[in-house]
């Protein structure tokens, strides 16, 4: 049974340009939060999706922007990037009718802007 | 505002026990948890606990008091794959969205 799968693993971008990170549920998960982890620090909540919706949203900028497919499956994107975007961004699923802790974490995508 | 404190970093020898600190202040809980993280690795689910007292599972076991706003991670008969950080995290909404601290990085020395 596949975890949460996400893609790539490491990203290498110029400061303003755009990229777009991917996330695979966990089979039977259909909620998935997006998380920025500065290195040394714990995880920062991004947002939420469920039912291809946002949910519910952290304090980021609007130049972080994401999508949830029929699939469950989902897309984070960040505009115009700027250096201290470069942290790992981790996609952790749930389900939501399972119990409260049922949160599974993918290996994440370390961006490096430069 | 939202606030979760932790120590930094701790040191214990192989086959010690250790006990890790997490203090609390936020709008709302709906539960507190535990994750070991690895270096470059995603955090693995450790604990979870709604309720006040202890909650043993194996080597690790977790306390909370809600009154208090605290909990801790006690680890025991440490070994060297322990070393990793530990982040203690508070659920303040029924979707699940979690509040972490910045993480206790723990090394095991023989």
């Amino acid at each position: 049974d596949a975890g949460v799968t996400q893609s790539p693993t490491h990203l290498i971008k110029t400061r303003g340009q755009q990229v777009t990170l991917r996330c695979s549920p966990k089979s039977g998960h259909d909620t998935v939060s997006w998380y920025q982890q500065a290195l040394g620090q714990g995880p920062q909540f991004i947002f939420q999706y469920y039912e291809e919706e946002e949910r519910q949203r952290g304090n980021f900028p609007d130049r972080f922007s994401g999508h949830q497919f029929p699939n469950y499956s989902s897309e984070l994107n960040v505009n115009a990037l700027l250096l201290g975007d470069s942290a790992l961004y981790l996609c952790a699923s749930s389900s939501s009718t399972g119990a409260n802790y049922g949160y599974t974490f993918g290996s994440g995508t370390r961006l490096t802007v430069v | 505002g939202q606030n979760i404190d932790q120590p930094t970093e701790m040191t214990a020898t192989e086959g010690a026990i250790v006990q890790i600190n997490c203090t609390y202040q936020t709008s709302g809980f709906n539960g507190l948890f535990w994750y070991q993280q690895h270096a470059g690795e995603a955090p693995t689910f450790l604990s979870y606990n709604v309720l006040d007292g202890l909650e043993e599972k194996g080597r690790f076991s977790s306390f909370l008091s809600r009154s208090k706003g605290y909990s801790y991670l006690l680890l025991k008969e440490l070994q060297m794959k322990d070393s990793a950080s530990y982040l203690c995290a508070v659920s303040t909404s029924g979707y699940n969205k979690l509040i972490f601290g910045a993480g206790t990085r723990l090394a095991v020395h023989p």
